[in-house]
């Protein structure tokens, strides 16, 4: 299977606690995304990478969140001190940019719950 | 303020008819469009875009269409077939495309009846 891939699937943990996820996104692809789901919404977009540069957060992403993708490749999202409003689906998302317009196209999701 | 709405959170329809899924945005400078099919547990799986050059695009069962001066487009699903009930969400990407990422609609859920 060469899709997105995302590990962990599901993860519960404690408030205050720190977690991280991982992304791996399809081989050729040079853009790499992070979208947060929440009951009833579509995702929102939280940050992206081109290749291993982060270009872009949104004001979804406090301080508490980082993210990096070391080498271009793989990304790491990680959440400090986690609230419970942090519980959520995290969606990962990789596109190849040839042309303007691109497709994206998303891993499982990590399923974050936060007691 | 939602710039991709989608104002029906759910459509049933019958084994075999089709299925019209609608959406609307505000921003004028989205200029490329994508629907996309999730079921529950899993990410979205992409279905089929369409260019703001466009007014329709066709893949198999699926068809797209752009009605750019309305700001609105929708999906045709013929015909519609039980594996199709999922949530359908509709998303956007301005030029430059990773700015801002994707924006999506809140999803439509549809239920095929057998």
């Amino acid at each position: 299977d060469t899709g997105v891939s995302q590990d962990p699937r599901h993860k519960i943990t404690k408030r205050g606690q720190n977690v991280t996820f991982r992304c791996d996104p399809i081989s050729e692809h040079n853009r790499l995304y992070w979208y947060r789901q929440t009951l009833g919404q579509g995702p929102e977009f939280l940050t992206y990478f081109q290749n291993e540069a982060q270009l872009e957060k949104s004001r979804l992403l406090s301080d508490r969140f980082s993210a990096e993708r070391p080498k271009g490749s793989f990304s790491t999202l990680e959440i400090q001190r986690t609230e419970q409003g942090d519980s959520a689906m995290y969606l990962c998302a990789s596109s190849f940019v040839r042309l303007i317009q691109e497709t994206q196209y998303f891993g499982p999701g990590t399923r974050l719950l936060v007691l | 303020d939602q710039q991709v709405k989608q104002n029906s959170p759910s459509l049933s329809v019958q084994e075999g008819r089709i299925s019209i899924l609608n959406c609307d945005y505000t921003n004028s400078m989205f200029d490329y469009f994508l629907w996309y099919k999730k079921y529950p547990a899993e990410g979205p799986t992409f279905l089929i875009s369409i260019s703001s050059i466009k007014d329709k695009n066709e893949d198999g069962r699926f068809t797209v269409f752009l009605n750019k001066s309305a700001k609105h487009l929708s999906l045709h699903i013929v015909p519609s077939q039980p594996g199709d009930s999922a949530v359908y969400f509709c998303a956007a990407l301005s030029p430059g495309g990773g700015a801002d990422g994707l924006t999506f609609g809140k999803g439509t859920h549809l239920i095929i009846q057998p």
